[in-house]
């Protein structure tokens, strides 16, 4: 069964630093996605990278996929109060089986 | 708008008293999942249907089971609820499209156990 690492478990930061999540996995990634789930709320999916190498770009957040599609890494510019939430990763490739990571707990302070 | 509706948001049961969780969604997405999260943990899958077909999670106890009358519903019903039980409860869809597949979740029933 693949495993999903994510690190940091927890951060805590000002508004305007930067971060980087990072999720790293024993296995080969067919694909792999990046969700958000704000408090009380369901997760909502950000992106979904495919290629090794690959970079996407959605306003302040940068995702990168790892040339050996183990590992992608989530970083976020000027981190906002807004941006606070669980940052998940997750693996769609099983039969409706996606993998989540153990996750990320961000909380960005005004 | 098209979307993923759980209710209620909040629920509060007594040990051991029968609940009842719904799930309705206007997708018209072919798979349906519930997932039980913990304290901010990741969510961990329980069953979920593929049309009318009904796949459980090894690890689900039998405490748990699933209804899901026609496409739009789903349902989450727990026997005897233990206190470890208590959990947010996510219901989730989607499409089988060959690729490019993503999941779209409700905003969950926080239940809690007396």
């Amino acid at each position: 069964t693949q495993l999903l690492e994510q690190s940091p478990q927890f951060l805590s930061i000002q508004e305007g630093e930067n971060l980087t999540v990072y999720c790293n996995s024993s296995s080969v990634f067919s694909s792999l996605q990046w969700y958000r789930q704000e408090p009380g709320e369901g997760p909502v999916l950000l992106v979904t990278v495919v290629t090794g190498g690959e970079v996407k770009k959605l306003k302040r957040l940068t995702f990168q996929f790892g040339d050996a599609r183990k590992d992608s890494s989530l970083h976020i510019t000027a981190a906002q109060p807004g941006d606070t939430g669980l940052y998940l990763c997750a693996d769609p490739s099983g039969t409706y089986k996606y993998i989540f990571g153990t996750g990320t707990r961000l909380k960005v302070l005004a | 708008d098209a979307m993923v509706i759980q209710n209620p948001r909040y629920q509060v049961t007594q040990f051991g008293k029968p609940v009842t969780l719904s799930c309705s969604q206007t997708l018209n997405h072919n798979v349906m999942y519930w997932y039980q999260q913990k304290s901010s943990q990741a969510p961990k899958l329980l069953f979920h249907y593929y049309d009318k077909d009904f796949n459980n999670e090894a690890d689900t106890p039998d405490n748990f089971q699933s209804r899901r009358p026609n496409t739009s519903f789903c349902f989450l019903d727990i026997r005897s609820p233990g206190l470890g039980d208590a959990a947010m409860y996510l219901c989730a869809t989607s499409r089988v499209t060959g690729g490019d597949e993503k999941l779209f979740f409700g905003s969950g029933t926080q239940l809690s156990v007396l």
